[in-house]
């Protein structure tokens, strides 16, 4: 069963605006983490926000924030005045607590427009 | 500087060939991680280790070997059964809740 799910496979968004790129995951685990990835052309993953099961305030890092609903099961990444740096493939990633290993969703790639 | 790193960033082999790709951490960590990217796709995950001496099958482990004989260092194999051994190879490790990720091996067999 799919564990991450990212329904959108490609988002444009003009410079400066601001984007939300969503997430769902299935658990049954009480305790788990919440991750976002950037991956620019390059390859290299680089860590962006995280958010864990038991957090009460959303996380923010800069221009990022993760919109947790815990009921719902969706923390979707909203990416406040988007650069044209930010044009790159997003990953979101669960880890449970129980299960030790990271799960990735399909990935979003978002296109900054100028 | 501490971090992980893959080498090499190019592969390239012959099919029936095994071929080894390395990732080495110093980070302290204790989990490491192989997962393979395909074009467009997202990451899968093929091997893990949370300790040394132990390591665990992923989803997508048949064709591959790993050791874990040192706390810094976790090599993939790609062996000559892995059907479709051309992609993306990442390796990470972490340490509590984040995962940190090398800049990857780009496999190419022909």
């Amino acid at each position: 069963a799919q564990k991450i799910t990212q329904t959108q496979p490609g988002m444009f968004v003009q410079e400066k605006e601001a984007v939300t790129l969503d997430c769902t995951y299935d658990t049954s685990d009480p305790s788990y983490g919440l991750f976002w990835y950037k991956q620019p052309s390059s390859g290299e993953m680089i860590f962006l926000i995280y958010q864990g099961s038991y957090d009460q305030q959303n996380a923010t890092e800069g221009r990022y924030s993760l919109n947790f609903q815990k009921a719902r099961k969706s923390a979707n990444l909203v990416i406040s005045a988007s650069q044209l740096g930010d044009s790159a493939m997003y990953f979101c990633a669960m880890r449970e607590d129980y299960g030790q290993n990271f799960v990735f969703g399909p990935g979003t790639r978002l296109s900054v427009l100028p | 500087d501490g971090g992980i790193t893959q080498s090499p960033k190019y592969l390239f082999r012959k099919e029936g060939q095994n071929v080894t790709l390395s990732c080495e951490q110093n980070l302290n960590h204790d989990a490491m991680y192989w997962y393979r990217q395909d074009p467009g796709q997202g990451l899968r995950l093929i091997y893990y280790s949370q300790i040394v001496n132990d390591f665990q099958k992923g989803d997508i482990a048949e064709g591959y070997s790993v050791s874990r004989e040192k706390k810094e260092s976790f090599p993939l194999t790609v062996t000559s059964a892995q059907k479709n051994p051309t992609a993306f190879y990442l390796c990470a490790s972490s340490m509590n809740y984040e995962q940190y990720f090398g800049p990857g091996t780009r496999l190419t067999v022909t």
